[in-house]
């Protein structure tokens, strides 16, 4: 059960502003939207947006999420050191009942 | 404080089982599904299986299907995933993580919050 696709990889500079992309199709992130979460080496995953795009309590508002049709997108404004992370989006298939995952981002903050 | 501690890991032969648990606090557990996923060590994060709230739906992934199986006690606040005929390819550090969502298949404001800390599960001779 293939998930959306993300980019391998991203750098950005210390308080640049990175973008990261999670791309699928209809029948998943078209119209179901998609999560965001990062995750630190070591640890658990920790959910940074919810489907509808809203930020749960103690999520800085450095990080936002959209969407536009097939594809979601993270922006994290201001970045820090410690954004460098793995960041993962995920999201419901109706066609296929199942959840996915993409297949996640590297950051890495210069 | 919401709170997720996942048990029952450790080293099984291939072909072995065994059972995880998923301890819940902090939160109303019968109002809300449930989720394994797990990760392979360097790899990304891989959807296992989802159970409602009521226990009533469940799903799972094609790798798993037939041969891992999700439940819950209610009664318990507890949430297992039964793994029968183990391969190399299982082995992982499993997470259960809650959904803000009482329906296995999410609502517009699901998202799996919080995550537990993992239990490692190898598979080997």
């Amino acid at each position: 059960q293939a998930g959306p696709t993300q980019p391998p990889s991203v750098s950005k500079g210390l308080r640049q502003t990175a973008t990261l992309t999670c791309t699928g199709n209809s029948n998943n992130v078209g119209n179901q939207g998609a999560a965001w979460l990062q995750q630190h080496q070591g640890h658990p995953p920790k959910l940074l947006s919810y489907r509808n795009n809203n930020r749960p309590s103690g999520i800085s508002e450095r990080f936002s999420a959209s969407r536009s049709g097939n594809t979601a997108s993270l922006t994290i404004t201001g970045l820090q050191p410690e954004d460098e992370a793995d960041y993962y989006c995920s999201t419901w298939d109706s066609r296929l009942s199942v959840w996915v995952f993409g297949g996640g981002t590297k950051l890495t903050v210069l | 404080e919401v709170q997720l501690v996942e048990s029952g890991g450790g080293l099984v032969q291939p072909g072995g089982s065994l059972r995880l648990s998923c301890a819940a606090s902090g939160f109303t557990f019968t109002s809300y599904a449930m989720t394994w996923v797990r990760q392979a060590p360097g790899k990304g994060l891989v959807w296992v299986s989802t159970i409602s709230s009521s226990g009533g739906s469940t799903y799972y992934a094609d790798s798993v299907k037939g041969r891992f199986t999700i439940s819950r006690d209610n009664s318990k606040n507890t949430l297992y995933l039964q793994m029968n005929s183990l391969g190399a390819e299982d082995t992982a550090v499993y997470y259960c993580a809650k959904d803000n969502s009482p329906y296995g298949s999410g609502s517009d404001d699901s998202g799996f919050d919080p995550w537990g800390q993992g239990t490692l599960v190898t598979v080997s001779s």
